[in-house]
């Protein structure tokens, strides 16, 4: 089945220590998001990355950090930086030249202890 | 810039009552629309979208929303309720981009949510 896997999907880590989150996609798109959500704040845009090797930040990078060397995958590093890194990520997929439908992994549940 | 406002942020109804969930967009240019569902922990599944076709959108699982110009709003609605509607609904609002020779990239920008209950 296609779709999108995201792992781990709960993560508990000390404060000040970096994780990645992983993300990876078998529907051959071509772009690749990751988004934060907090309750009652909807979904914020971390990073997108609209084709490989190539990506741009969204409107709450700081903190956060990408990386996209193939196709398949978007991993998201939350870095020591991020000030408030508790939350549930979510990594989505498009094709990038339709009409912005967004398909979206299971999401990861990062507590930061 | 665009934006998306959600009206009341949980809705409560009864189990066969009409479901209204509100959303207002703001967009300088005819945008691309969407309502998703998300259950507890699950990520977000697209329950339907409006692209410029028809004002009237008719989604998965019963539900409807209509596009209104004139009132920039994008309301989704179901004539009857049930038990398993009961989860969080996003709208989001994404601008075509005219690079991309007029799609869109997917930058869809969301609203805060609205939780569904329904009682029986």
């Amino acid at each position: 089945d296609g779709g999108i896997t995201q792992s781990p999907k709960y993560l508990f880590r000390k404060e000040g220590q970096n994780v990645t989150l992983s993300c990876e996609q078998n529907l051959n798109h071509d772009a690749m998001y990751w988004y934060r959500q907090d309750p009652g704040q909807g979904l914020r845009l971390i990073y997108y990355s609209q084709i490989v090797n190539d990506f741009q930040k969204g409107d709450i990078a700081e903190g956060y950090s990408v990386s996209r060397e193939k196709k398949e995958s978007f991993p998201l590093t939350v870095t020591s930086a991020q000030k408030n890194p508790t939350a549930f990520y979510l990594c989505a997929s498009s094709q990038g030249r339709r009409t912005g439908e967004l398909f979206f992994g299971e999401g990861s549940r990062l507590t930061v202890l | 810039a665009q934006s998306v406002t959600q009206l009341g942020s949980h809705v409560s109804v009864s189990e066969g009552a009409l479901v209204l969930l509100r959303c207002n967009y703001s967009s300088s240019v005819p945008p691309y629309l969407f309502w998703y569902v998300q259950y507890p922990n699950q990520g977000l599944q697209l329950l339907l979208k409006y692209t410029s076709a028809a004002t009237l959108v008719k989604g998965i699982n019963g539900f409807e929303a209509e596009f209104k110009k004139s009132e920039t709003s994008f309301h989704l609605t179901k004539p009857s309720a049930h038990m398993s509607d009961a989860a969080e609904y996003f709208c989001a609002v994404s601008e075509p981009s005219p690079s991309a020779g007029g799609t869109s990239y997917g930058k869809l920008t969301f609203g805060q949510g609205t939780i569904l209950t329904v009682h029986p």
